[in-house]
């Protein structure tokens, strides 16, 4: 089956710095990857994903780029902001039909001001 | 347009009693899904309903976990008898399937969480 490895566990930039989340998945068959954004005591949320036909994507200050052939793909987060603080989850879509999704570990980014 | 929501919030029992978990996808989501989030660790996937179907359940720990959805619109997550690694919050979610394959967004309810003492 698949899995999704993410990296680092934990990271701590000043604000206005960038941050870089990178995650690698193992089934090539995978043909969706969405980022979810978790704050402290709220629901995990969409923030922005990206698809196997495409190997990059950008919405205002978050991005997210896809090597297929590497298996990878990570979210940067351009001019940090404390609110940016909370962890993040990649997930890889398992099957083209039924919509099954296996998540990283998640990465804590804490944004110093 | 409400979110996926889930009962209860927190939910405190004792080793060997019984906990039931309810979640109300979006209306319309065909795609239900149930995942635990153990320790702050992953989020790991525990089963997947289509309709009242279960799409694939090799997430699911044990026997002492037991999910339905009685008429494809809300489901139930019940753990009997609880243990003590069965603490952790159990997340529901949910996703509208276009039928032809096309992935959906995924809409997580707030969690429910469990602890067993």
């Amino acid at each position: 089956g698949e899995n999704v490895e993410q990296h680092p566990s934990t990271l701590s930039v000043q604000e206005g710095d960038s941050a870089v989340i990178k995650c690698t998945y193992s089934d090539s068959a995978s043909n969706y990857f969405p980022w979810y954004k978790q704050e402290l005591g709220k629901r995990p949320q969409l923030i922005i994903d990206i698809r196997s036909n495409v190997g990059e994507k950008k919405d205002q200050r978050i991005a997210v780029t896809l090597n297929k052939t590497a298996k990878h793909f990570s979210l940067h987060i351009t001019e940090t902001q404390p609110e940016d603080s909370a962890v993040y989850f990649c997930a890889a879509n398992r099957y083209n039909y039924g919509q099954n999704f296996v998540f990283g570990p998640g990465t804590r980014l804490s944004v110093l001001p | 347009e409400a979110g996926v929501t889930q009962f209860p919030s927190h939910s405190v029992i004792e080793k060997g009693q019984t906990v039931t978990l309810r979640c109300d996808p979006i209306s319309g989501h065909d795609n239900l899904y149930w995942y635990r989030r153990v320790m702050g660790k992953e989020i790991k996937f525990l089963l997947h309903f289509v309709k009242e179907s279960k799409q694939d359940e090799s997430g699911m720990p044990n026997n002492r976990f037991l999910a339905e959805r009685t008429g494809g619109t809300y489901s139930t997550l019940k753990v009997q008898p609880a243990e003590l690694e069965d603490s952790g919050v159990y997340f529901c979610a949910s996703s509208f399937h276009s039928g032809t394959g096309h992935t959906g967004e995924l809409f997580f309810g707030e969690g429910s969480r469990l602890t067993v003492l």
